[in-house]
């Protein structure tokens, strides 16, 4: 069975520095790779994904993540963190085709320091 | 991108009644819907797969008759928590592929309380 790892359940950063969230999977087949974003209280918004092709993937806000299949991981970066980008991120796994069945990582809050 | 609304956004209901909770895809049509359960600051976990016309598939520890889902059409998707307890609190949010090998598009979620 497919699951997904964020090793880290806090991070907290400074406001303009550098960020990476971790993320491992395990999965038999080609992963779907996804990060999304959820603000308290709130849905979840789609950050990027990966299907297939370019291993840096570019998505919304300034991030981007790469897929290191060697490594069965999809990193989250982003280069200088702004305070609205506090909020809770999920990477995600699809069981099958793109987006259906998704399994979550258990989640990184990221706070950041003014 | 495409649009999936969930309504109510929240919810508070007494131990015992049913809750309908409702996910629409407002701008395609949908064979399929998923629904998500999230326990207070923890992951989301894949609670059933909605299928239009025919009988949703639960996942393992899922109980069904607790947990009833109804397809009804290619745009509506109805999760009803049947006899809620306290324990049913939760989150629970949709998600709608627009259609095969493409991503699925989540609602906004809804916030059940049970007192």
């Amino acid at each position: 069975a497919q699951s997904v790892t964020q090793p880290d359940i806090h991070i907290t950063v400074s406001e303009g520095a550098s960020l990476e969230l971790r993320c491992n999977y395990s999965y038999g087949a080609t992963p779907y790779l996804f990060w999304y974003v959820q603000s308290p209280g709130q849905g979840l918004q789609l950050l990027l994904k990966y299907f297939s092709g370019d291993t840096l993937v570019q998505g919304i806000k300034g991030f981007e993540a790469e897929f290191k299949r060697s490594q069965s991981s999809f990193n989250l970066r982003k280069p200088s963190v702004h305070w609205s980008d506090a909020a809770e991120y999920f990477c995600a796994v699809a069981r099958e085709y793109a987006g259906n069945m998704l399994t979550f990582g258990g989640g990184t809050r990221l706070m950041v320091k003014p | 991108g495409a649009v999936v609304s969930q309504h109510p956004s929240r919810v508070i209901c007494k131990s015992g009644t049913s809750v309908k909770i409702e996910c629409r895809s407002l701008d395609f049509q949908a064979t399929t819907m998923f629904w998500y359960r999230q326990f207070p600051k923890k992951s989301l976990m894949l609670m059933a797969t909605s299928n239009e016309g025919s009988k949703a598939t639960y996942e393992q520890g899922v109980e069904k008759d607790k947990f009833l889902i109804n397809h009804a059409s290619l745009t509506l998707s109805t999760l009803t928590v049947t006899s809620a307890h306290p324990e049913d609190s939760s989150f629970y949010i949709c998600s709608a592929p627009k259609g095969v090998g493409t991503e699925a598009f989540f609602g906004q979620g809804t916030r059940l309380t049970v007192v």
